[in-house]
């Protein structure tokens, strides 16, 4: 357990409405990342950080934004959520093992 | 850039048999390889790594890999699965620039 933590676990969103998902970790990682799983396509990159307002995008970033203005707070909002970013969304951190562990996830339904 | 391929999406196997998961990567660096498990409507944990040093490494669950470079591969092996090993596989890489990319994982269920 890395003390990563993620909320809401669970949200259901209607078509073109914002939407926020919040990774907060206590250990003082530099690195932290987004990513989605879907099935048939593992988990893909989103959005990473590497450090307090330092963020760069991965290979899936289209239709999301991240921002990271703590150490410990990494969020990634999706401006206007559509069907396709139903999925499940889970957060990492880099340990100083050069290891990511994982937080429990967030299913985001997007009717 | 690296990328990795696990070839078998699902691997039914008898319990008490042998499993082998395969995963092959590509890249044109140094690679870190691991090997995460993801049991129903959990997170992703982290089942063994191959950084450096010894090509076989062990995990604390009788899994086993070897780091394979002339194959490119990081296979996962257990001589003896039990009902519990079911779950989900995935197969990463870093190539030390701290970006991860997974394999599409590969789902083991054990029968009885």
């Amino acid at each position: 357990d890395a003390g990563i933590t993620q909320s809401p676990r669970h949200k259901v969103t209607e078509t073109g409405t914002p939407v926020t998902l919040r990774c907060h970790q206590t250990e003082n990682h530099r690195y932290m990342y987004w990513y989605r799983q879907d099935p048939g396509h593992g988990l893909r990159l989103i959005h990473y950080s590497y450090g307090v307002k330092d963020t760069d995008k991965g290979e899936v970033s289209d239709g999301y934004s991240v921002s990271r203005s703590k150490t410990e707070d990494f969020l990634l909002t999706l401006e206007s959520a559509t069907s396709s970013q139903t999925s499940v969304y889970f957060c990492a951190i880099l340990s100083r093992d050069d290891e990511q562990y994982f937080g429990p996830g967030t299913r985001l339904t997007v009717t | 850039a690296q990328s990795v391929t696990q070839l078998d999406s699902q691997v039914p196997v008898f319990e008490e048999a042998p499993v082998e998961l395969r995963c092959n990567y590509s890249s044109s660096v140094s690679v870190y390889l691991f090997w995460y498990v993801q049991y129903p409507n959990q997170g992703l944990q982290l089942l063994l790594k191959y950084l450096s040093g010894s090509t076989l490494v062990e995990s604390i669950n009788g899994f086993e890999a070897e780091f394979n470079k002339s194959q490119t591969s990081f296979h996962l092996r257990k001589p003896s699965v039990h009902i519990s090993d079911t779950a989900e596989y995935f197969c990463a890489v870093s190539g030390r620039g701290n970006q991860f990319y997974f394999g599409t994982g590969t789902s083991l269920t054990v029968i009885p």
